[in-house]
């Protein structure tokens, strides 16, 4: 059964906090996203990985960081620098490029408190 | 102007009505465009992509106007469980993909 897996669900950070969300793939895709979603607004990129080991800031990366040590896993961590870190984050795949179909994952609900 | 804009409603419909949404994009060289659908406090999933030629899927049509600079999707037939929110997406030909912030729709009963 092939998807995207991010956990956890919910997530509660007390501020000065890094957290870090897991994503993982078993889609045998290439690249891999996170995005951030806040109320009203469009998603917004935060980072993104077209090949394991490398990876590229997207429009919103302040406060944020990535690894690609495998092709299947993409974590990301929230660190204390980003300032409004609330949101609902979203990763997501796609078989090659930035404009192929991107699957997403089922979403992790962060709250700072 | 916003790369990629929606009416974000809501359109309220009965069921068995037809609705449209629209969405514009400013980037003429765009060369990629897809409906996702997102429920309430889900992820977005895949709707349909949108070629050249206009397709459907059963009651869902999505048309794409390159000289006006917008896509659209039809539903037919809705059903309650069509409420939701659907997202129009381009992908760019920096090879990005925007997202618009979606339409809402509520179908009732």
């Amino acid at each position: 059964d092939g998807g995207i897996t991010q956990s956890p669900k919910y997530l509660f950070r007390k501020e000065g906090q890094n957290v870090t969300l897991s994503c993982e793939q078993n889609l045998n895709h290439d690249a891999m996203y996170w995005y951030r979603q806040d109320p009203g607004q469009g998603l917004r990129l935060i980072y993104y990985s077209q090949i394991v080991n490398d990876f590229q800031k997207g429009d919103i990366a302040e406060g944020y960081s990535v690894s690609r040590e495998k092709k299947e896993s993409f974590p990301l961590t929230v660190t204390s620098a980003q300032k409004n870190p609330t949101a609902f984050y979203l990763c997501a795949s796609s078989l090659l490029s930035r404009t192929d179909t991107q699957y997403f994952g089922p979403g992790t609900r962060l709250t700072v408190l | 102007r916003k790369e990629v804009e929606q009416d974000p409603g809501p359109f309220n419909v009965p069921e068995g009505a037809t609705v449209a949404f629209n969405c514009t994009y400013s980037n003429s060289a765009s060369q990629s465009f897809f409906w996702y659908r997102q429920d309430c406090r889900k992820e977005p999933k895949l709707l349909m992509s949108v070629y050249s030629s206009g397709n459907e899927d059963g009651r869902f049509t999505a048309q794409l106007n390159r000289a006006s600079q917008y896509i659209s999707l039809l539903i037919r037939d809705s059903k309650l469980s069509d409420s939701a929110t659907y997202l129009c997406v381009v992908g760019d030909n920096t090879d990005k993909l925007i997202f618009g912030t979606g339409t809402r729709l509520q179908v009732f009963p």
